[in-house]
């Protein structure tokens, strides 16, 4: 059983236009959720995070969303640039879990100049 | 910054030897995690590891072993490589709590299992 699902392998969007990628989860008891952004051969890094307490987190262009009664979250990107070409994991943990995720399979984000 | 380093980023092996994949970070992190990646399937946890001597099965530990001596250090070890443990492999490393902790992640080893 997937925990966390990222259902759109890919993603293209235009430069300049805005970037929505989203993320479902199963496991009601995951207390914060994380996106990763991964370039090829390199590993991922720690993009932004949210608290299950809170419903919207914002850093620059990056702004991610939770719906806690439809398990959904997304991440939006706005303006996206070429340079946010990567692919994007979501991650869930809980406080418990001794620093443990659930990651999903990740989507692959194409940004065209 | 924080720095996870893996030993090789790629790697050669035949079927059946022992193989010994290193991963060493410099931030004093309790938690260590080893992670392979393919294609459509995301990242499965193979291993992890929240304190020296100490170390929980992931989702996909069969075949695997690991090992964490030393606080900075954690290897992953396949006992007896076979062709579908070809794979890239991460490391990772993170503080134990809270559960927000980001995880830090190495560039990855390429295992190609001949």
């Amino acid at each position: 059983d997937q925990q966390v699902k990222q259902n759109s392998p890919s993603l293209s969007v235009q430069e300049g236009r805005i970037s929505i990628l989203n993320c479902d989860y199963t496991n009601s008891m995951f207390d914060y959720f994380l996106w990763y952004k991964k370039y090829p051969a390199e590993g991922p890094t720690f993009l932004i995070s949210i608290s299950s307490i809170k419903d919207k987190n914002e850093d620059g262009r990056f702004t991610v969303f939770l719906n806690k009664s439809a398990k959904h979250l997304s991440l939006h990107i706005v303006p996206s640039q070429p340079g946010d070409s990567a692919v994007y994991f979501c991650a869930a943990s809980e406080d418990t879990n001794a620093g443990k995720s659930t990651f999903g399979d990740g989507t692959t984000l194409t940004v065209k100049p | 910054d924080v720095k996870v380093t893996q030993s090789s980023r790629y790697l050669v092996k035949r079927t059946g030897e022992k193989v010994f994949l290193e991963c060493v970070q410099d931030m004093d992190h309790e938690n260590m995690f080893w992670y392979r990646q393919d294609p459509g399937l995301g990242l499965r946890l193979i291993y992890f590891s929240y304190d020296v001597k100490m170390k929980e099965k992931g989702d996909i530990p069969e075949g695997y072993s690991v090992s964490r001596e030393k606080k900075e250090r954690f290897s992953l070890i396949l006992e007896s490589a076979s062709t579908n443990q070809t794979s890239m492999y991460l490391c990772a490393s993170s503080f134990l709590s809270p559960g927000n902790q980001p995880q830090h992640f190495g560039d990855g080893t390429r295992l190609s299992i001949l």
